[in-house]
C-alpha cells in the first residue's frame, strides 16, 4: 500500500521558534507536496519539489523553506513561527505530475501561540 | 485563469438517501476534474477524476459525477448514503495535466449522515 507519513501529527510551539515539519514517502515518487488547508480555504501549496534538491514555489510559499536531501524525505521548515501559520500541513507525492493523483499523509496539526 | 466553487459547506443527509455534492469551476481551456475525500483524522485520497474521456465518471465506494460543459459544473452523487460517507469532499480543477502543482482544490463540503 502507497505510504505517506508526517512524523508529528500534533505539535506546538512559540512565536519566533524554528519548526520542522517531516514528511517520508515509501513508493519512490519523484514528486512530493507541501500543502495547508484551512477551513473555508480548502488546500493550498506551499512548496513542490519534482526532484531531489529541486524545488519550485506554490502558491503561499512566504514564511517557509523546504529542504529535500533525498528522494523519500521532504522537509517543511518556519523559519520563524508567527500565529498566523497556525494551520493544518498536508504532504503530498505521486509518480507523475500527468497523473493528477496525489497520495496525502494524515496531517500535522500545528499550533502557534 | 482557473477557479472553483463547492457551493455549501456542510450537508447534511439521511442513511439511504441521494447524496449531491455540488462543484462548479471556471477554466480557460477544457479543465481535468477532481474529486478527493478526507475522513476523520486521515489525509485525503483520490475518489475519481475526469480527463476528457466519458463525461460520467465512477469512482470508489459508489460515487460518481458528471461533466457538464454548458454547466461548468461536475457535481458529485451516490444513490445512497451510507453512514461510513461521513466526510469532507474536496473538488478540484487543473488547466494543465502536465503538472500535479496546477491542482486548485475547493474550500470543501463536509458531508454529515443522519441515522
Amino acid at each position: 500500500d502507497v505510504k505517506v507519513t508526517q512524523s508529528s501529527r500534533y505539535l506546538v510551539k512559540r512565536t519566533g521558534e524554528k519548526v520542522f515539519l517531516e514528511c517520508v514517502q515509501d513508493m519512490d515518487h519523484e514528486n512530493m507536496f507541501w500543502y495547508r488547508q484551512d477551513p473555508g480555504l480548502g488546500l493550498r501549496l506551499i512548496y513542490f519539489s519534482y526532484d531531489v534538491k529541486m524545488k519550485e514555489k506554490g502558491d503561499i510559499p512566504e514564511g517557509y523553506s523546504v529542504s529535500r536531501e533525498k528522494k523519500e524525505r521532504f522537509s517543511l521548515i518556519l523559519e520563524s513561527a508567527s500565529t498566523n501559520q497556525t494551520s493544518m500541513y498536508l504532504c503530498a507525492s505521486t509518480v507523475a505530475m500527468s497523473t493528477g493523483e496525489l497520495f496525502f499523509g494524515e496531517g500535522s496539526r500545528l499550533t502557534v501561540l | 485563469a482557473q477557479s472553483v466553487t463547492q457551493l455549501g459547506s456542510h450537508v447534511s443527509v439521511s442513511e439511504g438517501a441521494l447524496v449531491l455534492l455540488r462543484c462548479n469551476y471556471s477554466s480557460s481551456v477544457p479543465p481535468y476534474l477532481f474529486w478527493y475525500v478526507q475522513y476523520p483524522n486521515q489525509g485525503l485520497q483520490l475518489l475519481l477524476k475526469y480527463t476528457s474521456a466519458a463525461t460520467l465518471v465512477k469512482g470508489i465506494n459508489g460515487f460518481e459525477a458528471e461533466f457538464k460543459k454548458s454547466e461548468t459544473s461536475f457535481h458529485l452523487t451516490k444513490p445512497s448514503a451510507h453512514m461510513s460517507d461521513a466526510a469532507e469532499y474536496f473538488c478540484a480543477v487543473s488547466d494543465d495535466y502536465s503538472s500535479a502543482s496546477k491542482i486548485i482544490f475547493g474550500s470543501g463540503t463536509r458531508l454529515s449522515i443522519r441515522p
